[in-house]
This record gives C-alpha cells, structure tokens and sequence, in this order.
C-alpha cells in the first residue's frame, strides 16, 4: 500500500518550458489536492478535486492546469515555467469531500525554474 | 477568510521537558483543527484532529491539543519531549460551514529538541 505517490521527485525547468507533474493515490479517495510549499509561507492550495470528473481554483492557481485522470490520478501541468514558481509541490488525497478527515500527503517535487 | 497564525517560528525544548507549538485561528463559522508533522523531505503527515466534542484531543506519538473556541486557538502539546520529535509541525484549519474543502495551513514551526 504506498498512500500517494508522486513523480518525478526533483526536476530542473528553464524559463518557458512546460511540464507535469503526476500524482497517483491507491486508498481509494475522492478527493485531490495541489499544495505548493515555500519558506515561511506554509502550504496554499493551488488546485483541487472534490470529486472525479471535478476540478476547482485554490488559492493560487495562476499559471497551472489540472487534471483529475481518474479517481486514482491527478496531475498538475505548468504549461509555461517562471522562476516563481521555484517550489516544493505537494499531492494529498482524502478520504470524503467533507472537511473532517484528514489529508494524506505524497512525498513532494521539488521544482527549479532557472 | 480564514487564516492560521503561528506565532513562533522556532520552539527550543531540551528532551524531557514539556512542549507547546501554539496555533491561533480565523474561520467565520466553526473549524475543523488538524495538526501536522513534516520531517526533512518528506510529506506531511497527520498527527491529531478536532472535529467535535471533548476540548482535548490526543493524537499519535503521545502529542495532545487543546481547542479552546474563546480564544479561538488550538495549541500542540506533550508532556515529555524527544530528540526524534525536532520537526516541521503545521496546524490547519478548514470551515466547515463552507464544504470543508479548502485546507489552510499556517506557515510552520520548528521544533528542536535538544539531548
């Protein structure tokens, strides 16, 4: 049972290149989520599905696209890289669409924009 | 909007010694509270959950919470540290009067225990 699992695990980008990033969860969630992690400022949400077949804006979702695959799978592309987007990324998955159960997080990408 | 504050950004505790991580929050209706622990290069992992209920929360690896509504803060506890509890803890809060969807975390505390 790996929980959430997250590819690649580090990956270099010049300005103005594209990529994605994949996410995949075998606990059978509903739910999926993007974070993005910088120093002192916590994790914000850049995109998230509630459901299969449903996608929504976070906080901070200028400059990425989702996609909610399946029920296993979302991923998160970057169709243009800035340097701002220089960060930690981070999968989760939970269990039901309500807010009570917790999120399950995969282990992070690590993304340069040089 | 909601927000999460917390307010140190290092906690210095010698093993054995109680620990607090304190956490303050905003929601406009009632929150789910949750407590996180990061170690390095990895993701984060669930530590505790208030949802309803009894005030006091106890999670895993001994750690406990307190919600307290009228000061609407949610403080991590333990009453004997250890060196392998030096991490990255984050408190989060979701409204659920609005779907419960949107997690916002507070920006992390560091936790150094000292042998």
């Amino acid at each position: 049972n790996a929980g959430v699992t997250q590819t690649p695990k580090f990956q270099v980008l010049k300005t103005g290149q594209s990529m994605t990033l994949q996410c995949a969860q075998d606990m059978n969630h509903n739910s999926m989520y993007w974070y993005r992690q910088d120093p002192g400022m916590g994790l914000r949400l850049i995109y998230y599905s509630a459901s299969e077949g449903t996608t929504d804006k976070g906080e901070v979702p200028n400059g990425y696209n989702v996609s909610r695959l399946n029920k296993r799978e979302f991923s998160l592309r970057l169709e243009s890289a800035a340097p701002s987007q220089t960060s930690v990324y981070f999968c989760a998955s939970s269990e039901a669409s309500q807010g009570r159960t917790p999120l399950h997080f995969g282990n992070g990408t690590r993304l340069t924009v040089t | 909007a909601q927000s999460v504050a917390q307010p140190e950004d290092q906690v210095n505790v010698a093993e054995g010694n109680p620990l607090t991580v304190k956490c303050t929050y905003s929601v406009s209706g009632n929150p789910y509270l949750f407590w996180y622990v990061q170690y390095p290069n990895r993701g984060l992992q669930f530590l505790l959950k208030y949802i309803t209920g009894d005030n006091l929360v106890k999670g895993s690896y001994g750690f406990e919470a307190e919600f307290n509504k009228s000061q609407t803060s949610f403080h991590l506890k333990k009453p004997s540290a250890l060196v392998s509890d030096s991490a990255l803890y984050f408190c989060a809060v979701r409204d659920r009067n609005t779907g419960g969807f949107k997690t916002i975390f507070g920006a992390g505390t560091r936790l150094f225990v000292k042998a």
